[in-house]
C-alpha cells in the first residue's frame, strides 16, 4: 500500500503543460523530507527525473519542473511530447517507516 | 558511466529463499558517497523499496520485509546481493538494484531489472 497519493492518470495534447501531484503526510513530505520523481517507460527501469524537490540530474530536459509545498509536491511537464508517455512516480523518506516510500504512480498520456 | 546488472534464478518455489546478485561496473561499489538499494515491482503495480546497504555494511530495510530480507555487499567483486526468505506468490515481481545518492536523495542509476516468479 503506497503512502503517497498521485492521480492515476493525466493527459494533454502535444505542446501543452500537465501537472502531477503527490500528496503525503506529516511523517514524510510534511516533515520536510525531500521528494524525488521518476519516469518509467514501458518495460524499462525507472529513471530519476527530479532529485531533492526541484533538481534535475544532468541530461534531464528543463521541461520537467519539480516543486514542493507543505505536505505535497508536484511535477510539471511543459511542452508535452509523445516521448513523455510513461508512468511517473514520486518518492520520499518516511520517518514512521524508516525508509523510502513511493507514490501510487501516474500514467501520462499524450493525446 | 555506472552500470548495474541483476542476475539470479527466474523461478523460485514457495517457502524457499530468493537470491539475487547485482554487479556494478563503470564505478566502485566502495564509494562512501553512495548507498545501494533493492526495489521491486509486481506486474502492473507500483514500485516498492526493499532496502539498502552502504559500503561500511550499514543497512536500512523496509519494515514490512525486514524479518525476511538480508542485503550484503562484496566490495572485492563490486557486487551487492539480496536474499528474501520464505517467499510466496506475493513476492513475484521484477527486482531492480540501484545506486542511491547520499542521504535519502533518490536513486540515480538503475539495473534493467530481473523477473522473479514464485511458483511450484
Amino acid at each position: 500500500q503506497s503512502v503517497l497519493t498521485q492521480p492515476p492518470s493525466v493527459s494533454g495534447a502535444p505542446g501543452q503543460r500537465v501537472t502531477i501531484s503527490c500528496t503525503g503526510s506529516s511523517s514524510n513530505i510534511g516533515a520536510g523530507y525531500d521528494v524525488h520523481w521518476y519516469q518509467q517507460l514501458p518495460g524499462a527501469a525507472p529513471k530519476l527525473l527530479i532529485s531533492g524537490n526541484s533538481n534535475r540530474p544532468s541530461g534531464v530536459p528543463e521541461r520537467y519542473v519539480g516543486s514542493k509545498s507543505v505536505t505535497s509536491a508536484s511535477l510539471a511537464i511543459t511542452g508535452l511530447q509523445a516521448e513523455d508517455e510513461a508512468d511517473y512516480y514520486c518518492q520520499t523518506y518516511d520517518s514512521s517507516l524508516s525508509g523510502y516510500v513511493f507514490g501510487t504512480g501516474t500514467k501520462v498520456t499524450v493525446l | 558511466q555506472v552500470q548495474l546488472q541483476e542476475s539470479g534464478p527466474g523461478l523460485v518455489k514457495p517457502s524457499q529463499t530468493l537470491s539475487l546478485t547485482c554487479t556494478v561496473s563503470g564505478g566502485s561499489i566502495s564509494s562512501s558517497n553512495h548507498y545501494w538499494s533493492w526495489f521491486r515491482q509486481p506486474a502492473g503495480k507500483g514500485l516498492e523499496w526493499i532496502g539498502r546497504i552502504q559500503t561500511s555494511g550499514s543497512t536500512n530495510y523496509n519494515l514490512s520485509l525486514k524479518s525476511r530480507v538480508t542485503i550484503s555487499i562484496d566490495t572485492s567483486k563490486n557486487q551487492l546481493s539480496l536474499k528474501l526468505t520464505s517467499v510466496t506468490a506475493a513476492d513475484t515481481a521484477v527486482y531492480f538494484c540501484a545506486r542511491d545518492l547520499s542521504g535519502w536523495y533518490g536513486s540515480d542509476y538503475w539495473g534493467q531489472g530481473t523477473l522473479v516468479t514464485v511458483s511450484s
